[in-house]
């Protein structure tokens, strides 16, 4: 079944731990992007990778680090995690990010306390 | 800066009732304005719309584009209780970072 696996589902932590949220896909997809998702903000696009080794800004980068060492892997990495990161977090996979549907993960609910 | 804008915000109507939800967008490199359902978690993906003028539909829901006036609407037949969920628009570029830039949603709900 072709799909996008994020881990953990729920997650509580505290200040300044250092934290890394998984996600694998089996599609082969060669985009991968992370979002956030906040009450009244929408959507708003963290990180991508248009492919291994190819990562860039998205549009709210600030306190996050990812990495693409394999085509199936984007961790999202919180190095020193902040209240103001608590947020429900997407990973999505693409073959060719805008051009073609993007298929998303179950979600990670993170609370930064 | 890419915006997409979806309105009304939010919506509430009777079982069998048509609804229009509505999508402006500025996009660079415009490619392909897409629309997702999201119920409890994960977005699940409509349609994906690339050429104006040109409707497509899936059962009781059907989108169209205009690629002149920048907008698009989705529009749902006869609603039922199960169409319940927020609604999210996205444009799509076909250049540079290939972003989906994402609308707030249309909460829609559909009471008995």
């Amino acid at each position: 079944e072709a799909q996008v696996t994020q881990n953990p589902r729920y997650l509580i932590t505290v200040t300044g731990k250092k934290l890394t949220v998984t996600c694998s896909q089996n599609m082969n997809h060669e985009y991968m992007s992370w979002y956030r998702q906040d009450p009244g903000l929408g959507l708003r696009q963290i990180y991508y990778s248009m492919n291994v080794e190819v990562t860039d800004k998205g549009d709210v980068p600030e306190g996050y680090k990812v990495s693409r060492k394999e085509k199936r892997n984007f961790p999202l990495i919180l190095e020193s995690p902040s209240p103001n990161q608590t947020s429900l977090y997407f990973c999505a996979s693409s073959f060719q990010g805008g051009t073609f549907e993007a298929f998303f993960g179950q979600g990670t609910r993170l609370t930064v306390v | 800066e890419d915006k997409v804008v979806q309105s009304p915000l939010s919506l509430v109507v009777h079982e069998g009732d048509t609804v229009t939800l509505n999508c402006s967008y500025e996009v660079t490199n415009f490619r392909s304005l897409l629309w997702y359902k999201q119920e409890k978690k994960a977005p699940t993906f409509l349609f994906m719309l690339t050429s104006s003028g040109i409707e497509k539909k899936s059962g009781r829901l059907s989108s169209i584009l205009d690629k002149k006036e920048l907008f698009s609407i989705l529009n749902i037949t006869a609603t039922q209780t199960g169409d319940s969920a927020v609604y999210l628009c996205a444009g799509g570029s076909g250049a540079g970072s290939y972003q989906l830039t994402f609308g707030k949603g249309t909460k829609l709900s559909v009471i008995p």
